[in-house]
């Protein structure tokens, strides 16, 4: 059954690094998403992605991060100057024309 | 106002129990209803899908929405151990279709 791959599934980083988080969606698949989740709080939207550009973003989805879909299979999500406060499980997502969205197991990244 | 409340438990109920976990929502137009469930270190699963009001049955599971209320619902009949994780509602919006969560029930059925 295919599924939704992301890497690595733990990063560890030093506040003001970057970080590249990596998914790979569903190969027919249109429609790609970020989605984070800080521990003990909700799973918040971060940007939504379609046809090589961004679709909405939310309010956190500032001038720090950025998305891209270099190779037609592999979705990225970029953190530059990381902050302690961007530790978090960052899911990738993704769907074809329907609603379901289908989940990665996420990565956990930690910023020391 | 928070827009999808959801109680995080935990909930522990004896094997074969029905369980019942709820959600509020604050936004009446709201209209697309998910259930997703998340076993550890594992992204959500989508369980259940219920468009506007009304209830939906998949097996042991059945999907609730109440719009005036502004309450949905998941039950679990019969509840396996196998059922034990986090459960999550979540409302689909917008044309993006991005999904506002609640905060996830944990739940835990115990042989």
């Amino acid at each position: 059954e295919p599924e939704v791959t992301q890497t690595p599934s733990h990063q560890v980083t030093q506040m003001g690094q970057e970080v590249i988080l990596r998914c790979v969606p569903i190969s027919n698949h249109l429609y790609f998403y970020w989605y984070r989740q800080i521990l003990g709080q909700k799973v918040e939207f971060l940007v939504s992605f379609y046809n090589n550009e961004i679709s909405e973003k939310s309010e956190i989805f500032d001038d720090q991060f950025s998305v891209e879909r270099p190779d037609g299979s592999n979705f990225t999500l970029k953190i530059r100057s990381t902050k302690l406060e961007d530790s978090a499980m960052y899911f990738c997502a993704s769907r074809q024309s329907s609603y379901e969205q289908y989940f990665g197991p996420g990565t956990r990244l930690t910023v020391t | 106002q928070k827009e999808v409340e959801q109680d995080p438990g935990p909930l522990s109920v004896p094997e074969g129990a029905i369980v019942s976990l709820n959600c509020t929502y604050s936004n009446s137009a709201f209209q697309y209803f998910m259930w997703y469930r998340q076993y550890s270190r594992k992204g959500p699963e989508l369980l259940m899908y219920t468009y506007s009001s009304g209830n939906k049955e998949d097996g042991r599971f059945t999907a609730q929405v109440d719009k005036s209320s502004k309450y949905i619902s998941l039950f679990i009949r019969d509840s396996q151990p196998s059922d034990s994780a986090t459960y999550l509602c979540a409302i689909q919006t917008g044309n993006n279709r991005k999904l506002i969560w609640g905060l996830g029930t944990s739940l835990a059925v115990n042989p």
